[in-house]
C-alpha cells in the first residue's frame, strides 16, 4: 500500500538545523510531488512547502523562505526537509504528505506518521 | 487567504455533525477535508468538495457554495471524535491553506 515513513524524533538547540526524511513506497515515486506540513503543540496544520520529484523544483511558503530546503533522492525514494536556524517556536510535529493532483487541483494523501522536532536550550 | 472553522462541535451518537469552513468566495475553490485523531497523522476524508476516497464511510459528505464549505457526518459514532480541517489552494500566493480546525465531540 502507499506509505510514507518518516525519520525519528529530534531534539535540537536554538540556532541549530534539523533534517527530516520521508521514505515513500507502494507507488511510482516520480509521479507525485511531496509537501511538508507542520503542527505546533495544540495548534492547527501549517503548510511549509512542496517539492516536485520529477524535476526537483521547490515552492516554499513565504513564511519559511530562506530557512527551509527540500531535496529528493530518487534512488531511495526519499524526500528530505532541512530547517535551519531553529527557534523555540519551531517545536512541532513535521509531516510529509503525497500530493494527489486531478485537473490541476491538489490535495494531500496519504501523510507520513510525523516527526516531532523539539527545540530547546 | 483565511479559512474560518468553529473551534468545536458537539453531537449525540446517531445524529448529524455539521462542520463549516468559511472563506471569501470559497465556492470558487476546491475544498478538501482531513480527519485527525489524537496522536495520529491527518487522513483525507473528502476531496474535491464532495468526493469520498475509498475506505471512507458514506456517512461523510461535503458541499461547497458561496462563502461556506460544509462537511457533514451522519449517524455519528464515537470513532468519529477527532479534529477536522478544511484545506484549499490559494492561487494568489500559490500556497496551500488550512482552516483552524474543528474538534468534534461525541456526547
Amino acid at each position: 500500500q502507499v506509505q510514507l515513513v518518516q525519520s525519528g524524533a529530534e531534539v535540537k538547540k536554538p540556532g541549530a538545523s534539523v533534517k527530516v526524511s520521508c521514505k515513500a513506497s507502494g507507488y511510482d515515486f516520480n509521479t507525485f510531488d511531496i509537501s511538508w506540513v507542520r503542527q505546533a503543540p495544540g495548534q492547527g496544520l501549517e503548510w511549509m512547502g512542496r517539492i516536485s520529484i520529477r524535476n526537483g523544483n521547490t515552492k516554499d511558503a513565504q513564511k519559511f523562505q530562506g530557512r527551509v530546503t527540500m531535496t529528493t533522492d530518487t534512488s531511495t525514494a526519499t524526500v528530505y526537509m532541512e530547517v535551519r536556524n531553529l527557534r523555540s517556536d519551531d517545536t512541532a510535529v513535521y509531516y510529509c504528505a503525497r500530493m494527489v493532483a486531478v485537473a490541476g487541483i491538489n490535495w494531500f494523501d496519504p501523510w507520513g506518521q510525523g516527526t516531532l522536532v523539539t527545540v530547546s536550550s | 487567504y483565511e479559512l474560518t472553522q468553529p473551534p468545536s462541535v458537539s453531537v449525540a451518537p446517531g445524529k448529524t455533525a455539521t462542520i463549516t469552513c468559511q472563506g471569501n468566495n470559497i465556492g470558487a475553490k476546491s475544498v478538501h477535508w482531513y480527519q485527525q485523531k489524537t496522536g495520529q497523522a491527518p487522513v483525507l476524508v473528502i476531496s474535491f468538495d464532495s468526493d469520498r476516497p475509498s475506505g471512507i464511510p458514506e456517512r461523510f459528505s461535503g458541499s461547497n457554495s458561496g462563502n461556506t464549505a460544509t462537511l457533514s457526518i451522519s449517524s455519528v459514532e464515537a470513532a468519529d471524535e477527532a479534529d477536522y480541517y478544511c484545506q484549499v489552494w490559494d492561487y494568489t500566493s500559490d500556497e496551500y491553506v488550512f482552516g483552524f480546525g474543528t474538534t468534534v465531540t461525541v456526547l
